[in-house]
């Protein structure tokens, strides 16, 4: 069954420095998400992104943070300036767009552990 | 926005019991999936069921669009079970999904 992956599994880093959080979304998929969960809550949508540009973003989506798809097959978050409270699980998940008899939803990657120290 | 709903919380169950878990949204939606967050913090995909009903061996579900509640069946739960499981919907028009607060589930032997 075709995944979604994610690297790093898990990132450790200081206050203050950049961070790139990078998937590699389903071949063939279409749209592109990053989803975030903050220890103990619910996830989070960050953002969306189809057509190599973002089609929506969430509130939490400010200008500390960038999308980027680089060539044909990955897609990143980048951080720019990391806070304490951008510590958090990142999820990526891609789908097709949505067509009845060929819809089989968002699939997700296994995330990233963000921490910030 | 679309508000999802989960109950219980939190649920306790002795390994082989079986168990409802209910999701609320409060919007017609083109998508609902249940996911299973493993203690590893993974998002395991359970069911794409905007509608009707689907089994895969000891999990269901059922999706009542009409009525606005999907609800996620576990017979003879085993620990491996334990984790929280999320409900998660796309309201129609919508391209992003929604996750629920989640229910907390443990099983213990």
């Amino acid at each position: 069954e075709p995944e979604v992956t994610q690297t790093p599994s898990h990132q450790v880093t200081q206050m203050g420095q950049e961070v790139i959080l990078r998937c590699v979304p389903i071949s063939n998929h279409l749209y592109f998400y990053w989803y975030r969960q903050i220890l103990g809550q619910k996830v989070e949508f960050l953002v969306s992104f189809y057509n190599n540009e973002i089609s929506e973003k969430s509130e939490i989506f400010d200008d500390q943070f960038s999308v980027e798809r680089p060539d044909g097959s990955n897609f990143t978050l980048k951080i720019r300036s990391t806070k304490l409270e951008d510590s958090a699980m990142y999820f990526c998940a891609s789908r097709v767009p949505g067509q009845p008899t060929r819809d089989y939803g968002y699939t997700f990657g296994s995330g990233t552990r963000l921490t910030v120290v | 926005g679309i508000q999802v709903e989960q109950s219980p919380p939190d649920l306790i169950l002795q390994e082989g019991a079986n168990s409802t878990l209910r999701c609320n949204f409060s919007d017609s939606v083109n998508n609902l999936q249940w996911f299973h967050q493993n203690p590893w913090g993974q998002l395991i995909n359970l069911f794409y069921i905007p509608s009707g009903t689907k089994q895969n061996g000891r999990l269901s579900a059922t999706t009542v669009a009409t009525e606005r509640y999907s609800l996620l069946y576990i017979s003879s739960s085993q620990t491996t079970d334990s984790g929280v499981y999320f409900c998660a919907v796309e309201p129609g028009g919508g391209n992003k999904l929604t996750f629920g607060t989640g229910t907390q589930l443990k099983v213990e032997l």
